[in-house]
């Protein structure tokens, strides 16, 4: 089946400094990817959708020069979430859908951002 | 309009027994429905989806009913287990292919 991974799983930085998270689709081509934000108990909330090769388009609410989101390759997506603060700390998930594969979307598996 | 209800917030049911979750949505231009389980500290994975062209899909111990003139759709999970004890999540979307709107989540607690 179709995978995609999340890298770190787990980050632990100060107030102030940038995170970069990536997500990668490691068996299929990915035309479009998502990033969701989960609090703790909470459903998940889209932040923005992105397609490779253009700009991602963000929902209602989300800053776009905070979250900074990049899809460079058909397997790559980055999510750099700038001058990062306590309230930005959450689970962040992306999601693939892609060519060749069914057209569910693919999840992976989270990465909890903790800012100290 | 692009909202997507679900209940209950939280659910006990013992080992064997059937867990009913219930979602509401409201936009009539949604076509896919897809319901996700999600443990702790993971990323949801899909259970099983329906189109509005069917009233129900099964498959295994997973059930979702579907009712069009109501917007309403439910996850029935049979024959209930311990392992099953998880978050469950209703999603609507436009497509398969597009974003997905959430419901609230249902922590289910299997006993034994």
């Amino acid at each position: 089946g179709a995978v995609v991974s999340q890298h770190p799983s787990r980050v632990i930085c100060k107030s102030g400094t940038s995170v970069k998270i990536e997500c990668r689709s490691l068996d299929f081509q990915a035309t479009t990817m998502f990033w969701y934000r989960q609090f703790p108990k909470q459903s998940l909330m889209l932040m923005a959708t992105s397609n490779e090769g253009s700009k991602a388009t963000y929902e209602q609410g989300v800053e776009k020069d905070k979250f900074l989101i990049n899809h460079a390759s058909l397997t790559l997506s980055t999510l750099t979430v700038t001058s990062a603060h306590p309230e930005d700390s959450s689970f962040y998930i992306c999601s693939a859908i892609g060519t060749g594969v069914s057209y569910e979307q693919y999840f992976g598996p989270g990465t909890r951002l903790t800012v100290t | 309009q692009q909202q997507v209800k679900q209940s209950p917030q939280s659910l006990i049911v013992q080992k064997g027994g059937i867990s009913i979750i219930n979602c509401a949505y409201e936009n009539t231009a949604f076509d896919y429905f897809p319901w996700y389980q999600q443990f702790p500290g993971k990323g949801p994975a899909l259970l099983i989806a329906i189109r509005p062209d069917v009233s129900e899909k099964k498959e295994g111990r997973f059930t979702i009913s579907f009712n069009k003139s109501a917007k309403q759709f439910s996850l029935h999970i049979m024959d209930s287990q311990p392992g099953d004890s998880a978050t469950y999540f209703c999603a609507a979307s436009l497509t398969p292919a597009s974003k997905l709107t959430f419901g609230t989540g249902t922590r289910l607690q299997v006993t034994l």
